[in-house]
This record gives C-alpha cells, structure tokens and sequence, in this order.
C-alpha cells in the first residue's frame, strides 16, 4: 500500500539557520508529491509539487524539495528560515498528476527559536 | 488567501445531533474534494465530486455522512448523527480538470460534546 512518512513529528531551528524537513514514501511506480504548510487556524497551502524532470524543484518562499527514487525521499529544505516559517508541513504523495486523492504524512511541526 | 470558502469556520454539536458544512470552490474549479483532519494530523479522504458527479468516495462511515456538489448552489458535507469521534477539522479543496493541483479551504472545525 503506498504511504508517506515523515520521522520527525517536531523540529526546532534557530532563525537564520537553515532547514531540512524529512519525507519518504512507499509507492512502486512513479509519485507525485506535494509540499504543504498549515500555519495555526487555516487550511493547507502548497509550497511546492514534484511531477517530472529535474529533481530539484522550486517552491514559495524559498523553499525546495530534492526528490530522489533511490532513496524514495522528497526532503524539503530553506537555506535560512524567518519566524514566520513556524508551521506544520505536510508532505503528500498522488498517484495520479491531477493529485486526485492525496496521501499525507503525518506532519512535521517546525517551531523558529529567535 | 484562499478562493475556497468554508462555511462555518466553527460549529459545536452534541453527539447524535446533525453537522452541516459548506463550500464554495473556486471559480472554474469543477472538481472537489472534503478531507477529515483529526487532532493527530491525520488525514481522511471523504469523497471527490466533478461537476456534480461524485467521483470516489470512502464507504461513508454508516451512512451517517453525505455530500453533494448541486450546481449553482455550495457543495455540502453533512453528518447526520454527529458522534464524538468524527469531531475533526473538515477541509475542501477544489481543481481545474486539467492541472488538478488543489486549493483548500480554511476548514470547518467541528467539535461534538
């Protein structure tokens, strides 16, 4: 069965710094995968998504995501945080490229110490 | 800020009594999604509808929940006799066909006493 697993359910950096945030999914062919934010109160907004091509994809806010099928991972990372990246990040993988239905991990609290 | 409007953001109800959402997808959105998020992040896929036409749907918990999607009027997520455990936060989503990438709503957070 496809799943997505995100190993840290809490993460703490200092502002400045920069960030990885872990993702690996199970699922035999080719993903699709999504990088989502929930800030406290809202709904889901996406960072960034990986169909094809160059494994490397761009985001908002400076994020990106390295997808890699060796290692099944799609790590999403930011070269220097702000305070204001203090949210949950979900990481979601589809089998289809109109997203369709999406799997999610089980998110990734991110909290920015100043 | 999201184009995908949910109505209400809260509603508090006791068990066995009826939760009704609402959402309003974005313009030119014909596809739509209604997913539960519970309080440990986890996510439930609910149903998909295009146009008004469900696509997939979950085996819809007793038939205790229903959705529709009429035209020109919002998209409905109901819950017929609310139990303790279906209080969750309920997000829509909506897609163009074509790129099928999702917006979300801000949620209706449901809690039943």
């Amino acid at each position: 069965a496809q799943s997505v697993t995100q190993p840290d359910a809490r993460v703490t950096v200092s502002e400045g710094a920069s960030l990885q945030l872990r993702c690996k999914y199970s699922y035999s062919a080719t993903p699709y995968l999504f990088w989502y934010v929930q800030y406290p109160r809202q709904g889901l907004q996406l960072l960034l998504k990986y169909y094809s091509g160059d494994p490397v994809v761009q985001g908002v806010n400076s994020f990106e995501a390295e997808f890699s099928k060796s290692n099944s991972s799609f790590h999403l990372q930011k070269a220097s945080v702000h305070w204001s990246d203090s949210a949950v990040y979900f990481c979601a993988l589809s089998m289809h490229y109109n997203q369709g239905k999406l799997i999610f991990g089980q998110g990734t609290k991110l909290s920015i110490k100043p | 800020n999201s184009k995908v409007i949910q109505t209400p953001r809260y509603l508090v109800k006791g068990q066995g009594q009826k939760a009704k959402m609402r959402c309003i997808p974005e313009k030119g959105h014909p596809v739509v999604f209604w997913y539960q998020q519970n309080k440990n992040n986890e996510f439930k896929f609910l149903i998909n509808f295009q146009n008004q036409e469900v696509l997939q749907q979950i085996d819809m918990t007793e038939k205790r929940f229903s959705a529709e999607c009429p035209s020109n009027s919002p998209c409905s997520l109901e819950i017929q006799s609310s139990e303790a455990g279906d209080s969750a936060l309920y997000l829509c989503a909506s897609s163009r066909e074509d790129t099928g990438q999702l917006y979300f709503g801000e949620g209706s957070k449901l809690t039943v006493l």
